[in-house]
C-alpha cells in the first residue's frame, strides 16, 4: 500500500476564494507529480517536481501553482478559484530513475474539486 | 518522444470470460511499460510492469500482460473477468534510456465493462 495522501478529498468553492490542495507522501520519494482529470477521461500533468526547491509546468498548461520547500510535501494552490477548474487532481511520487529504478507512479486517492 | 495509444475507449465482456484490454507504445529506446487500474473517486492503483525478461507479467488480482516487442504491444489479459473489475484502465510508458525525464506518458484509458 503506498503511503500517500491526498486533503481534502472533496472541496466545494465559490468562484474567487483561494485553495490549496495538500499532498504528503511518506516514501522519501525525490519526484513528486500533479496530474489533472476529468471524470473518467485521460491525465495531463500539471506539475512535477525533482526535489525540493524544483518545480516544473507540465504538458498541459494550468493556473495553479506548486511548491516544494520538503521532500514529503507538494502543496498545489489556486490564488483565484473559476468553474473551468473544476475537476480531479490526483498527486503521485516515484523514486529517482538515476538510482536504476523503473519509475513507477504510486498516486494518492485524489482530491475533486467543484467551483461554483 | 514517446507515446502510448490505446485504441479502445470501452470494453464490455460477460463475467467468466476471458478479456484483453489493448494498448501500444513508441520510444526511442527500450520501455518500461505499465498498467494501472483506476476505480471511481479513487487514485491511480498499479497493477503491473514490465522491465525486461519474460514477455508474460503477472501482477495484481489475476491480472496478466504480454510484452510484444516486433508489435510494440503490451495488452492486458485475464482469463475469467469478474464484475468487480470493471473499471478505468491505462496504459503507461517510460523510455528506459533517455528516462523522459522519468515521467510516464499515460495512454487516454479504456473503460472495462463487466456484466453479468
Amino acid at each position: 500500500e503506498a503511503d500517500i495522501y491526498q486533503t481534502p478529498r472533496y472541496l466545494v468553492i465559490g468562484t474567487g476564494k483561494k485553495i490549496t490542495l495538500e499532498c504528503s507522501q511518506t516514501m522519501g520519494h525525490d519526484k513528486m507529480y500533479w496530474y489533472q482529470q476529468d471524470p473518467g477521461m485521460e491525465l495531463h500533468l500539471i506539475h512535477y517536481s525533482y526535489g525540493v526547491n524544483s518545480t516544473e509546468k507540465g504538458d498541459l498548461s494550468s493556473e495553479s501553482t506548486v511548491s516544494r520547500i520538503r521532500t514529503e510535501h507538494f502543496p498545489l494552490t489556486l490564488e483565484s478559484a473559476r468553474p473551468s477548474h473544476t475537476s480531479q487532481y490526483l498527486c503521485a511520487s516515484s523514486e529517482y530513475s538515476g538510482r536504476g529504478n523503473t519509475g513507477e507512479l504510486f498516486f494518492g486517492e485524489g482530491s475533486r474539486l467543484t467551483v461554483l | 518522444a514517446q507515446s502510448v495509444a490505446q485504441p479502445e475507449d470501452q470494453v464490455n465482456v460477460a463475467e467468466g470470460n476471458p478479456l484483453t484490454v489493448k494498448c501500444t507504445y513508441s520510444v526511442s529506446g527500450n520501455p518500461y511499460l505499465f498498467w494501472y487500474v483506476q476505480y471511481p473517486n479513487r487514485g491511480l492503483q498499479f497493477l503491473l510492469k514490465y522491465i525486461t525478461g519474460d514477455n508474460l507479467v503477472k501482477g495484481s488480482y489475476g491480472f496478466e500482460a504480454e510484452f510484444n516487442k516486433s508489435q510494440t504491444s503490451f495488452h492486458l489479459k485475464k482469463p475469467s473477468a469478474l464484475v468487480s473489475d470493471s473499471a478505468l484502465y491505462f496504459c503507461a510508458v517510460r523510455d528506459a534510456v533517455t528516462g523522459g525525464g522519468n515521467k510516464l506518458t499515460f495512454g487516454t484509458g479504456t473503460q472495462l465493462k463487466v456484466e453479468l
